[in-house]
């Protein structure tokens, strides 16, 4: 099975901070890394896809990068409505896999 | 309008079994491979099964190989876990999510529902 390592697992930013979540893969998945968006009672939401792809409807302050074993999210100024906690998937082979998350907290 | 509504949850005894669905409108159903993905309680995600469209393939994580099955009716557009076996970890937020055609990211979700072991 494909580990994905995401880190930090919490962060305090405040609005208007740019922040970076960074996911490791344990081999080679090309592109096919996603990041997820989960607000508390809500099923998650798709932000990017295939590393870099902003889904439709997504404000671009989001971006995504990577190739392979490593991948980021950046969120550039952050929004009162970006606290949340986002998942980081491999949709390379199954069993598809996630990162245990990142929590971001207002600061 | 894509939706999928989860359905079927409840509580449950150690050993009791459960069958969750999901109800899909808004696309055409059978072209899609649909998956199961968990939460437990203040926990991360979980990917349980998926199942092509035509059935054809089927998936299951290890913790649940053996004990769920997934299924689904293409003329009824739902989808279906038969959930056997059941233990206290079993316990989470169940969630049917649609994978995409091309990077199969999941990008349309159920709502979730809640099955309780205990």
């Amino acid at each position: 099975d494909i580990q994905m390592t995401q880190s930090p697992s919490s962060l305090s930013a405040s609005v208007g901070d740019s922040v970076t979540i960074t996911c490791r893969a344990s081999q080679s998945i090309t592109t096919y890394l996603n990041w997820y968006q989960q607000k508390p009672g809500k099923a998650p939401k798709v932000l990017i896809y295939a590393a870099s792809t902003l889904q439709s409807g997504v404000p671009s302050r989001f971006s995504g990068s990577g190739f392979g074993i490593d991948f980021t999210l950046t969120i550039s100024s952050l929004q009162p409505e970006d606290f949340a906690t986002y998942y980081c998937q491999q949709s390379y082979s199954t069993p598809w896999t996630f990162g245990r998350g990142t929590k971001v907290e207002i600061k | 309008e894509v939706q999928l509504v989860d359905s079927g949850g409840d509580l449950v005894k150690p050993g009791g079994s459960l069958r969750l669905s999901c109800a899909a409108s808004g696309f055409t159903f059978s072209s899609y491979t649909l998956n199961w993905v968990r939460q437990a309680p203040g926990k991360g995600l979980e990917w349980v099964s998926c199942i092509s469209g035509s059935s054809a393939y089927v998936y299951y994580a290890g913790s649940v190989r053996g004990r769920f099955t997934i299924s689904r009716d293409n003329a009824k557009n739902s989808l279906y876990l038969q959930m056997n076996s059941l233990r206290a970890e079993d316990t989470a937020v169940y969630y049917c999510a649609r994978e995409s055609l091309d990077s199969r990211e999941f990008d349309y979700w159920g709502q979730g529902t809640l099955v309780t072991v205990s």
